[in-house]
C-alpha cells in the first residue's frame, strides 16, 4: 500500500462548480496533513494546511480531515479556470511524503 | 516575503559529468528537504536534514548523490556522476519544524544528455 494515494484523475470541472479532491494515507500516527497546488513547470505551492479532525475552511478552499478512517480532502468551490493544476496532497510523520497528484482541468 | 531560494534554475549535463545544487532556506527554518521530482508524479523525499543532521536518507542513491548542509543553515545536493535517468526537477523545501508548514524553492530542472 502506498503511503499517500490520490485519486487518479484527471478531473475536469465547469467554472463556477466545485471541485472535490481526495486523499488516504497508511499511517495512522501521521500529525499534519497539507494540500499543495502545482502549476506546469512551477514548484508546489501550499495552499491549506490541517492539523486537527473536522474541516478548514480558506476563502474558495475547504480542507477535511477525518483521522479515523485516514482520509483528508480538498473542496474548491466557484472553481475558476485559474485553479486548472495539479493538487498534491501531502502527509506528514517526521518526514513529508507527498501523493501522486490529481490534475484539475477547470473548463470556461 | 521570505522565499527558499535555489540555484541554478536550469542546468544540462553530459552523463557521467558531476553536477550540484544549492539551496538557501528561509531564515530560522530548522528543517531542509530535498526532493526529486519526475514528470507527472509527486516529489519523492531524497534527504531531510534537522539542523545538519540528517532524519532522513532511505531514498538518497547514496552510490552517486550527496548532500550536506555543514552549518544548518544552506545546502548542497550533489550528483556524481549524473546518468540520464536523472533528468527531473529537484526541489528544496523548508520548513520551522518537523510537522510544520513546508515552503518551496524554485526548483532546478536537470536535463542530463
Amino acid at each position: 500500500q502506498k503511503e499517500v494515494e490520490q485519486n487518479s484523475g484527471p478531473l475536469s470541472v465547469p467554472e463556477g462548480a466545485i471541485a472535490s479532491l481526495n486523499c488516504t494515507y497508511s499511517d495512522r500516527v501521521s500529525q499534519s496533513f497539507f494540500w499543495y497546488r502545482q502549476y506546469s513547470g512551477k514548484s508546489p505551492e501550499l495552499i491549506m494546511s490541517i492539523y486537527s479532525n473536522g474541516d478548514k475552511e480558506d476563502g474558495r478552499f475547504t480542507a477535511q480531515l477525518n483521522k479515523a478512517s485516514q482520509y483528508v480532502s480538498l473542496l474548491i468551490r466557484d472553481s475558476q479556470p485559474s485553479d486548472s493544476a495539479t493538487y498534491l496532497c501531502a502527509v506528514n510523520k517526521y518526514k513529508l511524503t507527498f501523493g501522486k497528484g490529481t490534475l484539475l482541468t477547470v473548463n470556461p | 516575503e521570505a522565499e527558499v531560494a535555489q540555484s541554478p534554475r536550469y542546468k544540462i549535463t553530459e552523463k557521467s559529468q558531476a553536477v550540484a545544487f544549492w539551496c538557501d532556506p528561509i531564515s530560522g527554518h530548522a528543517t531542509l528537504y530535498w526532493y526529486r521530482q519526475i514528470l507527472g508524479q509527486g516529489p519523492e523525499l531524497l534527504v531531510q536534514f534537522q539542523d545538519e543532521s540528517v532524519v532522513d536518507d532511505s531514498q538518497l542513491p547514496k552510490d552517486r548523490f550527496s548532500a550536506e548542509r555543514l552549518k544548518g543553515v544552506d545546502s548542497t545536493l550533489k550528483i556524481q556522476p549524473a546518468e540520464l535517468g536523472d533528468s527531473a526537477m529537484y526541489l528544496c523545501a523548508s520548513s520551522s519544524g518537523l510537522n510544520t508548514e513546508a515552503f518551496f524553492g524554485q526548483g532546478t530542472r536537470l536535463t542530463v544528455v
